[in-house]
């Protein structure tokens, strides 16, 4: 199994700018979740989705879209990149979604926004 | 509302010595707690985690954690550092609610062990 997979690592915008994070999961997974990590702020959750064609908001959602059409993917789009929304992102997934099951991580995506 | 408070944002320790890191969460339901490690430019992974029945837990690499819900923490332990361990390590709760079970991290301890 490849696991969580996230194209791509490194990536620069420019402000205003649109893109796509791609995040896959080979464990057919139904719980997945994008989170932004800042220095000092932890991990925060951007938005989750508990099965295909079910997708909530977490605690920073403003800025960004996701879809689930999926169980394998879970995009997450930046419409009008702001230089607020640089960071790294990391999505994540899980077997269940009562909240007990182990997260498994991708390798994150380092996002530039100029 | 949940969230978690990690105490030191930097923690250095000698080789041979303990580990303690630091963790108190809110929770208004009964918690699922975590600790997840991070090496560098690496994505997370977990370390140990709580759900139901013992309250002391163990996880891999020697690590382990005791939930206290009189004092809402779960402190992470290693009896005896490792060059290896040095990473950041953060802590974790999720609860249930009526829109779905969320995630909540703590904003991370850098753990540095000196030789």
């Amino acid at each position: 199994n490849a696991g969580v997979t996230q194209t791509p690592k490194f990536q620069v915008l420019k402000t205003g700018q649109s893109m796509t994070l791609q995040c896959a999961q080979d464990m057919n997974h139904e719980y997945m979740s994008w989170y932004r990590q800042d220095p000092g702020m932890g991990l925060r959750l951007i938005h989750y989705s508990v099965g295909a064609g079910i997708t909530d908001q977490g605690e920073v959602p403003n800025g960004y879209n996701v879809s689930r059409s999926t169980t394998e993917d879970f995009p997450l789009r930046l419409l009008s990149a702001a230089p607020s929304q640089t960071s790294v992102y990391f999505c994540a997934s899980s077997y269940g979604t009562n909240g007990a099951e182990t997260q498994y991580f991708g390798p994150g995506t380092r996002l530039l926004v100029l | 509302a949940q969230s978690v408070t990690q105490l030191g944002s930097h923690v250095s320790v000698s080789e041979g010595a303990l580990v303690l890191l630091r963790c108190n969460y809110s929770s208004s339901v009964p918690p699922y707690l975590f600790w997840y490690v991070q090496y560098p430019n690496q994505g997370l992974q977990l370390l140990l985690k709580y759900t139901t029945g013992a309250t002391l837990v163990k996880g891999i690499n020697g690590f382990e954690a005791e939930f206290k819900k009189s004092e809402t923490s779960f402190h992470l332990t290693k009896p005896s550092a490792h060059m290896s361990d040095a990473a950041e390590y953060f802590c974790a709760v999720s609860a249930l609610s009526n829109t779905g079970n969320q995630f909540y991290f703590g904003t991370g301890t850098s753990l540095t062990v000196i030789p």
